[in-house]
């Protein structure tokens, strides 16, 4: 089967930092990609990693753990702006994403 | 980077009509998707828009629900047939580019009465 977990919701303050998990168990992998979506709007690609290891751009970062089935993604220096819903994607077999659920990311002043 | 655009953007539409979407991207791309995400939901794979074939449908879609053509390598169209208030979502055309990364284009918002 799959699954894809990530929490439902996380609260952080404004500057600070904040870690988004998600752990995977899917049929198939070909990377792992996470997307930032705002309310009303389509998502926004941040990352990929297809192999383990830390990519980091700007104030976001995402690690991915192939062994373990987990990766996270990191946002340094809080925004009000970074207030969105946060999705990790498996890329399976043939192009085809399959979705957790969504981190709702409230950040507070 | 790919630039999809989709359109329309937004429709209200009634009971047993049908809705035509189209999706373009400016690059040619190895793959294209449709997806759905209904309200307060994550994004849903509906099917793989294959070009110059019939589309490849994901468990509880239907062909005859949501017809897709693939003319070409830049553009696809996703209808939605015989629409009932629960197809009320946003559907989101995606391509997979030849790096490996899927982008969205800006969805188009279905609001059925």
């Amino acid at each position: 089967g799959q699954n894809i977990d990530q929490p439902t919701e996380m609260t952080a303050t404004e500057g600070a930092i904040v870690q988004i998990n998600c752990t995977y168990q899917t049929s198939g992998f070909n990377g792992l990609f996470w997307y930032q979506q705002h309310a009303g709007e389509a998502p926004t690609f941040l990352s990929y990693n297809v192999l383990d290891g830390l990519e980091e751009k700007g104030r976001f970062s995402s690690f991915l753990s192939r062994s373990k089935g987990y990766s996270y993604l990191l946002l340094k220096e809080l925004q009000m702006k970074d207030s969105a819903s946060y999705l990790c994607a498996v890329l399976g077999p043939g192009g085809k994403l399959i979705f957790g659920q969504g981190t709702e990311l409230s950040v507070k002043p | 980077s790919a630039v999809i655009s989709q359109k329309p953007s937004r429709d209200i539409c009634q009971r047993g009509t049908s809705l035509t979407i189209q999706c373009q991207v400016d690059s040619q791309v190895t793959m294209m998707f449709w997806y759905r995400q209904q309200p307060g939901q994550s994004l849903t794979l509906i099917a793989t828009a294959n070009q110059g074939s019939e589309a490849t449908y994901e468990s509880g879609f239907v062909i005859d629900k949501f017809p897709i053509s693939r003319p070409n390598l830049t553009f696809s169209t996703l209808t939605v047939s015989n629409m009932s208030p629960e197809d009320s979502s946003i559907y989101l055309c995606s391509v997979l580019t030849h790096q490996d990364t899927q982008y969205f284009g800006p969805g188009t918002r279905l609001t059925v009465l």
